[in-house]
């Protein structure tokens, strides 16, 4: 099977800008998680969705958000970029948000922000 | 609420040396922890799980974990350090959190291995 995939795997952005990042989770996955983690505050959960729908929401502001397609792909947007919201976005994806099953990670999307 | 705290941000030890990376928890359910490392510019790969079945849980390229309730620890070791070893080694609890389970992660170990 193959893995979670992200793209892109680098981006570049200015301030203000928006950007958004895509998630292809493992087939038959139904559950996307997004988190972003930076040197300074180590791995943080943005989000995670499930049929669609968003079932956790991390402590971000609301310039992040994510949906969620009926392919299960996920996408994640980030308005008015801060030159804080540097950092490596993963995203997981597990077959769904309950139990105790095993979230696999992607190799992340690194976004700069100048 | 839960909670994991790495002990050391920073292990150095010797090619062929064991490994000991520390991690202790605290959840107010019964928790699931795992163990997974990233090497640099990847993503995060999964070790080793502990989901209350063993106590001792053997997971990929020699690595082992151990579940000690009483210590709240779940602390990570390798008999023998191998340099592909050297990474960052992250202690993860996932607990309830409404209608999913939530993942909170410990802030790190860098492992560096000596020649």
């Amino acid at each position: 099977k193959a893995g979670v995939t992200q793209t892109p795997r680098y981006l570049i952005k200015t301030r203000g800008q928006q950007v958004t990042l895509s998630c292809s989770p493992i087939s038959g996955h139904r559950s996307v998680s997004w988190y972003q983690q930076t040197p300074g505050q180590g791995l943080q959960f943005l989000f995670e969705y499930f049929s669609e729908t968003q079932r956790n929401k991390g402590n971000f502001p609301g310039r992040f958000s994510g949906r969620q397609f009926s392919n299960s792909r996920s996408e994640m947007n980030v308005s008015t970029l801060e030159l804080g919201d540097s950092a490596l976005y993963l995203c997981a994806s597990r077959t769904e948000p309950g139990g105790q099953e095993t979230q696999y990670f992607g190799p992340g999307t690194r976004l700069l922000v100048l | 609420a839960q909670s994991v705290t790495q002990l050391d941000s920073h292990v150095s030890v010797s090619e062929g040396t064991p490994v000991l990376l520390r991690c202790n928890y605290s959840s107010s359910y019964s928790p699931s922890l795992f163990w997974y490392v990233q090497h640099p510019n990847k993503g995060l790969q999964l070790l080793l799980k502990y989901t209350s079945a063993a106590t001792l849980v053997k997971g990929i390229n020699g690595f082992e974990a151990e579940f000690k309730k009483s210590e709240t620890s779940f602390h990570l070791t390798k008999p023998s350090a191998h340099m592909s070893d050297a990474a960052e080694y992250f202690c993860v609890v996932s607990a309830p959190s409404g209608s999913a389970r939530q993942l909170t992660f410990g802030s790190g170990t860098q492992l560096t291995v000596l020649p």
